[in-house]
C-alpha cells in the first residue's frame, strides 16, 4: 500500500516567518512530487511540482526533494495571512498516471 | 480557457436513490479520475479513466460506477446512494506522458448529502 504521511497540524506562523511544510511518502518508486494548495471549501490547487533531489523556487515557495529519505518539504517564506490554507502533498510513480495524496496539513498564519 | 467543470455543485438526495455526477473537461486531457474527500481521510481516489471506454477502479470503487464514450466527460453514478456516500466529490484530469509527471487540475467540487 502506498502511503503519504503528513502531520495534520494545525501549523500557526505568525505573518512574515517562514512556514515548513512536510511530507514523507513509503513507495522508492515515486518519481514526481507536487504540493497542492487547498482553500476552504475550494478545489486543490497546484503550488509546486518537484522531481529532482534538492531545492526549486518560486516566488516565495521553496520545495525540497530528498529522495534517498523519501522526503519532500514545502517551505513558504514571509508567510502571509492569505497563505492561512490545507497544503496537500502528492506522490506519483515512474509508471502510474495516479496520484497518491496525503492527508494534509492545516496551516494559519496570524496577522 | 481550457477548464473542468462539475454539476451540479450541490445535491441532497435519499438513500437508496440513483445518483449522477458530472464532469466535463476542455483540456483535452486524456487522463480523468474521481476523487471524495472527508475529514479525517484527505483525498481518495474511486475511479479514474485513461482514454475512452478504459475505467479502472480506484481505493474505494464500492458502490460507484463511471463510463467514458468520450474525451471530454467522465460521469460518476451512486448506484444506490448510502449515508457512508455523503462527501465532497472532486473531478480532475491530467494529460498522458511517460514518466507520471503531469500535474492533476481539478473541478470545483461538487458537495453530496445522503439523508
Amino acid at each position: 500500500q502506498k502511503e503519504v504521511e503528513q502531520n495534520s497540524g494545525p501549523l500557526s506562523v505568525p505573518e512574515g516567518a517562514i512556514a515548513s511544510l512536510n511530507c514523507t511518502y513509503s513507495d522508492r518508486g515515486s518519481q514526481s512530487f507536487f504540493w497542492y494548495r487547498q482553500y476552504s471549501g475550494k478545489s486543490p490547487e497546484l503550488i509546486m511540482s518537484i522531481y529532482s533531489n534538492g531545492d526549486k523556487e518560486d516566488g516565495r515557495f521553496t520545495a525540497q526533494l530528498n529522495k534517498a529519505s523519501q522526503y519532500v518539504s514545502l517551505l513558504i517564506r514571509d508567510s502571509q495571512p492569505s497563505d492561512s490554507a490545507t497544503y496537500l502533498c502528492a506522490v506519483n510513480s515512474l509508471t502510474g498516471q495516479n496520484f497518491v495524496f496525503g492527508p494534509g496539513t492545516r496551516l494559519s498564519v496570524l496577522p | 480557457d481550457a477548464e473542468i467543470t462539475q454539476s451540479p455543485r450541490h445535491k441532497i438526495t435519499e438513500t437508496g436513490r440513483q445518483v449522477t455526477l458530472a464532469c466535463h473537461q476542455t483540456w483535452n486531457h486524456n487522463n480523468m479520475f474521481w476523487y471524495r474527500q472527508d475529514l479525517g481521510h484527505g483525498l481518495r481516489l474511486i475511479h479514474y479513466s485513461y482514454g475512452v471506454q478504459d475505467t479502472n477502479k480506484g481505493e474505494v470503487s464500492d458502490g460507484y460506477s463511471v463510463s467514458r464514450s468520450n474525451t471530454e466527460d467522465l460521469p460518476l453514478t451512486l448506484e444506490s446512494a448510502a449515508s457512508s456516500q455523503t462527501s465532497v466529490y472532486f473531478c480532475a484530469s491530467s494529460e498522458t506522458s511517460w514518466g507520471g509527471t503531469d500535474t492533476q487540475y481539478f473541478g470545483p467540487g461538487t458537495r453530496l448529502t445522503v439523508l
